[in-house]
């Protein structure tokens, strides 16, 4: 299976500020990697696919970058709805993998 | 507009079945593969297999022993029945719609249904 390592698992910042959350992948991945936020209480949404690409209706403040076996989900001007955990996820091999999650909070 | 919604028992007891079943509207089975996933409280999601557009299957090896993913496309469901469950087995179990291609990450996620096994 690939491993999704994901750092930091923890992260406060202020408004305004921006975030840097990285992913690696335990082999090359092709791109093949999504980001999903999850509010508190509930479901997952996809905020990014194919390593670079904003689902519909993402803010422009969400930028997702990488390639092979690193990955990055870059926030811009930090707002107080970005309170959530993230995951990356591979879905380039069986079984897909997920990251374990940074938790994203406001200082 | 698309939405999925999962179904099933709250509690089930230890070595018994989970039966769940994902009701879909707004898009067709038979054009978008359909996943189940779960989450543990406080945990990564884990993928757990795949319904196939196509009525095929994937599993994730960890549970395949366990694991079966069936559907019904008249009434727009997919199934999910595991067995031998155990206190580990407890978390949310979300169905999902695959984006669309062969390699896809999951475009919509149903609300979840939180799963207790304990006696």
């Amino acid at each position: 299976d690939i491993q999704m390592t994901q750092s930091p698992a923890s992260l406060s910042a202020s408004l305004g500020e921006t975030v840097t959350i990285e992913c690696r992948a335990s082999e090359d991945i092709y791109s093949n990697l999504a980001w999903y936020q999850q509010k508190p209480g509930n479901s997952p949404q996809l905020l990014i696919y194919d390593a670079n690409s904003l689902a519909d209706g993402v803010p422009s403040r969400f930028s997702g970058s990488g390639s092979g076996t690193q990955y990055s989900l870059k926030i811009n001007s930090l707002q107080s709805e970005d309170v959530a955990s993230y995951f990356c996820q591979q879905y380039n091999n069986y079984p897909f993998t997920f990251g374990s999650g940074t938790k994203l909070e406001i200082k | 507009q698309v939405q999925l919604k999962e179904s099933g028992p709250g509690l089930v007891q230890p070595s018994e079945t989970l039966s769940l079943t994902c009701t879909v509207s707004g898009f067709s089975l038979t054009s978008y593969s359909v996943s189940w996933v779960r989450q543990p409280s406080g945990k990564g999601p884990e993928w757990m297999g795949r319904m196939w557009y196509d009525g095929d299957t994937a599993y994730n090896s960890a549970l395949k022993s366990r694991l079966s993913i069936s559907r019904d496309t008249s009434k727009n469901q997919v199934f999910l029945k595991m067995n031998s469950l155990q206190t580990d087995d407890t978390g949310t179990y979300y169905c999902t719609r695959d984006r669309g291609d062969i390699l896809s990450p999951f475009d919509y996620w149903g609300q979840g249904v939180m799963v207790t096994v304990s006696s």
